[in-house]
């Protein structure tokens, strides 16, 4: 089955700094990449996805890239803001998109943005 | 409020015992999941369906039977609770591929608040 795995697992920056998380994924089929937001004591959101036929996207300050070659994608945030604080889960799709559409997360990871 | 929600929150209990998580969506969407989080904030699928139909189970012990009575509710049931069950429980739901909600085949998950439980 598909294995996302995510890095880093915590990662600390100052306001205003960039944030980067990194995930790879080992089924070449995998096609649809979501990436989510999980606040304390929230369930999980979706902040922003890409699908296969797209190496890049931009919304506002977050964006996402994808090298299916390389079998990884990356999420970045710019001008980080206190509010971003939170563990951001990356994921990979093994479904075609039908009933059986089916999820794989990496591990997370821990933002903390210091004011 | 549209919504995922799950009732209760909270739940502690000791082991052995036999409890339940409800959950409703009243967003009008097809497919709903079941996702268990634990300590380390891992977070992995059990059961989807679709529509009342079970689509996956990724091989979680008989003790753990969901039910859709409707394609608006899916509610866990496990028995014999044991240790290991004490996590965070997360109900989910998407539109069904390709219908409203969704232009493109792939649709996004909308989670619940989740159930924290708690098996002394």
């Amino acid at each position: 089955g598909e294995n996302v795995e995510q890095h880093p697992s915590t990662l600390s920056v100052q306001e205003g700094d960039s944030a980067v998380i990194k995930c790879t994924y080992s089924d070449s089929a995998s096609n649809y990449f979501p990436w989510y937001k999980q606040e304390l004591g929230k369930g999980p959101q979706l902040i922003i996805d890409i699908r296969s036929n797209v190496g890049e996207k931009k919304d506002q300050r977050i964006a996402v890239t994808l090298n299916k070659t390389a079998k990884h994608f990356s999420l970045h945030i710019t001008e980080t803001q206190p509010e971003d604080s939170a563990v951001y889960f990356c994921a990979a799709s093994t479904g075609s998109g039908g009933s059986n559409y089916k999820l794989t997360f990496g591990k997370g990871t821990l933002l903390t943005v210091n004011p | 409020d549209t919504a995922v929600s799950q009732t209760p929150k909270y739940l502690v209990t000791q082991m052995g015992n036999d409890k339940s998580i409800k959950c409703e969506q009243n967003l009008g969407h097809d497919t709903m999941y079941w996702y268990k989080q634990d300590s380390k904030k891992f977070l992995k699928i059990m059961f989807s369906y679709n529509n009342k139909e079970l689509i996956i189970n990724e091989t979680v012990p008989n003790r753990f039977s969901p039910k859709s009575p409707d394609k608006a509710h899916l509610n866990l049931h496990i028995n014999s609770l044991e240790l290991g069950d004490s996590a965070v429980y997360f109900c989910a739901s998407s539109p069904s591929p390709g219908t409203s909600g969704g232009a493109s085949s792939y649709n996004e998950q909308f989670f619940g608040p989740g159930t924290r439980l708690t098996v002394l």
